[in-house]
């Protein structure tokens, strides 16, 4: 089953405008993750936050979270058109498998 | 190799038929994991292996599906008398327990599997 929600469901804006998705999740956690996808294909992992840090940040992207509200969001600044892609959450279970969450497609137009 | 892949990169079967899907993953990874992604969905937990063994195989949906890893690096997802709702994405990923890379898990290219 799915941990939760991610909104929007699918975002588009114009090159170099920034991009955040929101995701939800429904258990307390280690850390939560976020992923890429672009179409078809398998997944690369962007980032991890650990349920102790409230922001991280990695090149262009920048991740909060908020435990009280089992929520978190990932920013996307200085959008590319090669930044289109889906863009899920997870977090990690007991046996460490990853749960996600049912993703935002990002398009981002030149 | 370099990262994560998986055979073939497209299945296309009938009902009823058995089909197998293979994953290698990065050489030295102890852990390994097999995913199923429906179309507009995320992909969801099938089975957990650690090593030789499969340490969690509570996502597997019924007795149809199995999975083997017995020399604890390839491993493959079988799946007996397919029905068309298995049509799907199966991703495998595979991660280090140890070193900064805890619990990044790298995914594979993924088999996307059509049952006719």
């Amino acid at each position: 089953s799915q941990q939760g929600e991610e909104d929007p469901q699918a975002l588009s804006i114009q090159e170099g405008e920034n991009a955040t998705m929101n995701c939800s999740y429904k258990t307390s956690i280690n850390n939560l993750q976020w992923y890429r996808q672009n179409s078809g294909r398998g997944l690369v992992h962007l980032i991890l936050i650990r349920s102790n840090e409230r922001e991280k940040h990695s090149g262009r992207l920048r991740v909060t979270l908020d435990t009280s509200k089992k929520s978190s969001s990932l920013l996307i600044t200085a959008s590319r058109a090669a930044d289109t892609a889906s863009y899920f959450c997870a977090t990690v279970g007991s046996a460490r498998q990853l749960t996600f969450g049912s993703g935002t497609q990002l398009t981002v137009l030149p | 190799g370099a990262g994560v892949s998986q055979t073939p990169s497209n299945k296309v079967t009938e009902k009823g038929k058995y089909v197998e899907l293979r994953c290698d993953p990065i050489s030295g990874h102890t852990a390994l994991y097999w995913y199923r992604q429906s179309l507009g969905q995320g992909p969801e937990f099938l089975i957990y292996f650690q090593g030789t063994g499969a340490a969690d195989d509570s996502g597997l949906p019924n007795d149809r599906f199995f999975a083997v890893r017995p020399e604890g690096s390839v491993s493959t997802l079988k799946i007996q008398r397919t029905e068309r709702g298995d049509s799907a994405m199966y991703l495998c990923a595979s991660s280090s327990t140890s070193g900064r890379s805890y619990n990044e898990q790298f995914f594979g290219p993924g088999t996307r599997l059509t049952v006719l």
